[in-house]
């Protein structure tokens, strides 16, 4: 059973910083793409970033780049994501999910997401 | 520029179908879709991808009431025989080099 875990959320005061992991299980983990995707609260889904199979290539939304660092230790099957600068509008539920065709493109597993507070 | 539009709400009696629609922006209807449900209090759900031709994929366990279609920008999402746990968001998402990934705004479920 594929399997995805979000941990390390928590609340943060603005301009501070919290890494994320995502474990993964039953499934190749080097062998896909994963991605972190956010909810923020009574909010939709918007995309945050991604990381080929190999951690070779990253992605990032406009909104998060030069703040957040995706990255993964295929030996650990698991992927993180360090969030800096952190701003009130980051606050949200964080997802990471599966993605079968690459960083960019759809997501065939998700996690049940870990909640970041931002505030002071 | 790439928009995916849905209508925010939608209604359907337990037992009825519904379907649910994703309007790809105009210059774009030839992007393949995907479609997620997000009940309650849980994390999204991939149900299946559906591409410009009608042609869908589904994911793994996605029962056989769930169905794609397309017609020109429009990507549908029909549920037949709805059941009370199918209350929930849907969202369409698409994908490309320079958009990166996409979501709709979502549609909120209610089975009446």
């Amino acid at each position: 059973e594929v399997q995805l875990v979000e941990s390390g959320g928590g609340l943060v005061q603005p301009g501070g910083s919290l890494r994320l992991s995502c474990a993964a299980s039953g499934f190749s983990f080097s062998s896909y793409a994963i991605q972190w995707v956010r909810q923020a609260p009574g909010k939709g889904l918007e995309y945050v970033s991604a990381i080929s199979y190999n951690g070779g290539t990253t992605y990032y939304a406009n909104s998060v780049k030069g703040r957040f660092t995706i990255s993964r230790d295929n030996s650990k099957n698991t992927l993180y994501l360090q969030m800096g600068s952190l701003r009130v509008e980051d606050m949200a539920v964080y997802y990471c999910a599966r993605s079968p065709c690459g960083g960019d493109c759809y997501q065939d597993y998700w996690g049940q997401g870990t909640l970041v507070t931002v505030s002071s | 520029q790439l928009v995916l539009t849905q209508s925010p709400s939608a209604s359907a009696s337990l037992g009825a179908s519904v379907k649910l629609t994703c309007t790809l922006s105009s210059g774009h209807s030839s992007y393949t879709i995907a479609w997620h449900q997000q009940q309650p209090e849980k994390g999204p759900r991939y149900l299946m991808k559906v591409n410009s031709d009608g042609s869908h994929s589904k994911g793994d366990g996605i029962p056989d009431r769930f169905s794609g279609s397309s017609s020109g920008a429009e990507r549908y999402l029909t549920i037949s025989s709805l059941q009370s746990d199918d209350e929930a968001d849907y969202y369409c998402q698409t994908w490309g080099t320079g958009i990166h990934v996409l979501f709709g705004g979502g549609t909120k479920l209610t089975v009446l």
